[in-house]
């Protein structure tokens, strides 16, 4: 089935402590992307990767870290989480060429205390 | 960068009702999508529309780029259609960069 995963839907971590969001897809999409959703805001692009070895900023970069190695993986990483990150998180991908609508992962809802 | 605003904000229709959401957006676009959040969270791809129009079932979608509008037409409105409706745009010069707008949450009542 295809599909986008991120783990872990839920996570509750501590002020300072790196943690990391895995995203995987097994459409073969070259682009993908990172959203946070927070209540009066919509959802806000992270960070996105037209292809392996290529990212960008989107609108709230500041704090989080992406890499993308491998075709499959776009990875979300905190470094040092603030209370101000908490927030539910999505990952998307879709083939870079034009007419590609883009898939959402089920979401991961982060509580940073 | 580009703005993308959405009304109405709100909608409440009764089950059989049709109704019409519209985004409006500041600039050219190359990339414009309409997704559905349902009430349990998950975001489902609607249409890729960034001209024309399309139809799929009792939803269907018209993108006037040249006049920097879409609108979303949704008939014989059932309860499942229930949710938040988001258009997302990105401008010509960056296709990644995906705007979303504020969303429109639909209520449909039996």
């Amino acid at each position: 089935e295809a599909q986008v995963t991120q783990n872990p839907r839920y996570l509750i971590t501590v002020t300072g402590k790196k943690l990391t969001v895995t995203c995987s897809q097994n459409m073969n999409h070259e682009y993908m992307s990172w959203y946070r959703q927070d209540p009066g805001l919509g959802l806000r692009q992270i960070y996105y990767s037209m292809n392996v070895e290529v990212t960008d900023k989107g609108d709230v970069p500041e704090g989080y870290k992406v890499s993308r190695k491998e075709k499959r993986n776009f990875p979300l990483i905190l470094e040092s989480p603030s209370p101000n990150q908490t927030s539910l998180y999505f990952c998307a991908s879709s083939y870079r060429d034009r007419d590609s609508p883009l898939h959402f992962g089920n979401g991961t809802r982060l509580t940073v205390t | 960068g580009i703005q993308v605003e959405q009304s109405p904000p709100d909608l409440i229709l009764q089950e059989g009702a049709n109704s019409t959401l519209r985004c409006n957006f500041s600039d050219s676009v190359n990339n414009l999508q309409w997704f559905h959040q349902n009430p349990w969270g998950q975001l489902i791809n609607l249409f890729y529309i960034p001209s024309g129009t399309k139809q799929n079932g009792r939803l269907s979608a018209t993108t006037v780029a040249t006049e920097r509008y879409s609108l979303l037409y949704i008939s014989s409105s059932q309860t499942t259609d229930s949710g938040v409706y988001f258009c997302a745009v990105s401008s010509t010069d960056s296709w990644g960069k995906l705007q979303f707008g504020a969303g429109t949450q639909v209520v449909v009542t039996p």
